[in-house]
């Protein structure tokens, strides 16, 4: 079975300074990872994914996002924020193998972008 | 293309009362269905999921049902709400490529 966490629940950074939201998951199979952006009252958009290759990928908004298998991680960064970017930032992973139909979210970081 | 479809989005009900939240998907046929809640602080909680009509697998015991009545209809019910049943409830759907799509969610409180 696949977990995820997300080492922090809130976030606070001042406008324009970089960011770091970190995310490790748990898995024993090989894995698709994802990035989603929860705004208030809203559902989930999808920022980035990783699926295969390259292990930086880059998402909408400026987000990108680095696969780190040794590390079991998929921190997503961005290197200046905007105000538009407060919300709710989810990580999940997804089994890659046939037949796996579970997609698994961790609790989430609250990033809080300051004027 | 394709879109999901939740309603209604907010409902309040009282405690003992029924529920019936459906979810349509469109532009798109055989999608793996999923019901997740949301609750402050513990993040999405998987709840049902559906890869086929009259299909549901159900990942935590609860006071809630599932069922996939066609290929592209999934409804969350339950027979009497309890407290704890409040929270927002989100509706997804996937086929390849494997990430999930959602729905614009539904804010239920239980009174």
């Amino acid at each position: 079975a696949q977990s995820v966490t997300q080492l922090d629940s809130q976030v606070p950074v001042f406008e324009e300074a970089p960011v770091e939201l970190r995310c490790n998951y748990s898995s024993s199979v090989s894995v698709y990872l994802f990035w989603y952006v929860q705004y208030p009252n809203q559902g989930l958009q999808l920022l980035l994914k990783y699926l295969s290759g390259s292990t930086l990928v880059k998402g909408i908004n400026g987000f990108e996002a680095e696969f780190n298998k040794s590390q079991t991680s998929f921190h997503l960064r961005k290197p200046s924020v905007h105000i538009s970017d407060t919300a709710e930032y989810f990580c999940a992973v997804r089994s890659s193998g046939a037949g796996s139909y579970q997609l698994i979210f961790g609790k989430g970081t609250k990033l809080s972008v300051i004027p | 293309s394709q879109t999901i479809h939740q309603w209604p989005a907010t409902l309040v009900q009282p405690v003992g009362s029924p529920l019936s939240l459906e979810c349509t998907v469109e532009g798109t046929s055989n999608p793996n269905l999923y019901w997740y809640r949301q609750a402050a602080g513990r993040g999405l909680q998987l709840l049902f999921y559906s890869v086929g009509i009259g299909q549901i697998s159900s990942e935590v015991p609860q006071n809630l049902s599932a069922s996939r009545p066609q290929d592209r209809q999934f409804i969350l019910s339950s027979k009497k709400l309890l407290l704890s049943d409040s929270g927002f409830y989100l509706c997804a759907w996937t086929i390849p490529p494997p990430e999930a799509f959602f729905g614009q969610g539904t804010r239920l409180t239980v009174v």
